[in-house]
């Protein structure tokens, strides 16, 4: 079965500064692999999605990932953080006709002025 | 267009008292999802329905039943509530649930459920 790994709990940046979390997968073969956004007390909003083609994915609100097979990694970056962008965040697998995604335990994001 | 609304938003249940939380979505989407949400753990599925009229266990079904009344309704009852199951319900669904690698969920905006 699919999983994924956020190794990060919680991670502080600056306004203005990069962002970069981190996730790791665990899958055999090619897998479908997301990333939500959670603001306090909100649903999950997916931010952006890969399954196939090109490794660099762009999202919403300025969002990027991308995929290393050779790593098992999928990782979202922003290049200048917005105070809006503090949420949690999370990593979602899914496979090839399963009906469910996995999904990793989180990251919290506080941005400080 | 509303998406997936839960109600209630807010509910404190005492030991042992039963309740049932809502879902509906308007998507015209087949599959729909119950996860529970806790601090560490993520999200963890605790029943889907594939389509109307199925239903199947996910990870963390004890405790919990389901209806998917109609294509529209999918509802999780705790028949005796217990403080293991304070958490944050989410509800979401998909268009075709063998499809949803290809398209991720739609949630709804949660149900913070304390049970003292």
């Amino acid at each position: 079965a699919q999983s994924v790994t956020q190794p990060d709990i919680h991670i502080t940046v600056s306004e203005g500064a990069s962002l970069e979390l981190r996730c790791n997968y665990s899958y055999g073969a090619t897998p479908y692999l997301f990333w939500y956004v959670q603001s306090p007390g909100q649903g999950l909003q997916l931010l952006l999605k890969y399954f196939s083609g090109d490794t660099l994915v762009q999202g919403i609100k300025g969002f990027e990932a991308e995929f290393k097979r050779s790593q098992s990694s999928f990782n979202l970056r922003k290049p200048s953080v917005h105070w809006s962008d503090a949420a949690e965040y999370f990593c979602a697998v899914g496979a090839w006709n399963d009906y469910k995604l996995s999904f990793g335990a989180g990251t919290t994001v506080t941005v400080r002025a | 267009n509303a998406g997936v609304t839960q109600t209630p938003k807010f509910q404190v249940l005492k030991t042992g008292q039963s309740m049932t939380l809502q879902c509906a979505q308007d998507m015209n989407h087949n599959s729909m999802y119950w996860y529970r949400q806790d601090p560490g753990m993520g999200l963890r599925l605790i029943y889907y329905s594939a389509s109307e009229g199925t239903t199947d266990k996910g990870e963390v079904p004890n405790g919990y039943n389901v209806s998917r009344l109609n294509k529209r309704e999918f509802s999780l009852r705790l028949e005796s509530a217990a403080p293991s199951q304070t958490s944050v319900y989410f509800c979401a669904s998909t268009r075709q649930g063998f499809e949803v690698s290809n398209y991720g969920y739609t949630f709804g905006s949660g149900t913070r459920l304390t049970v003292v």
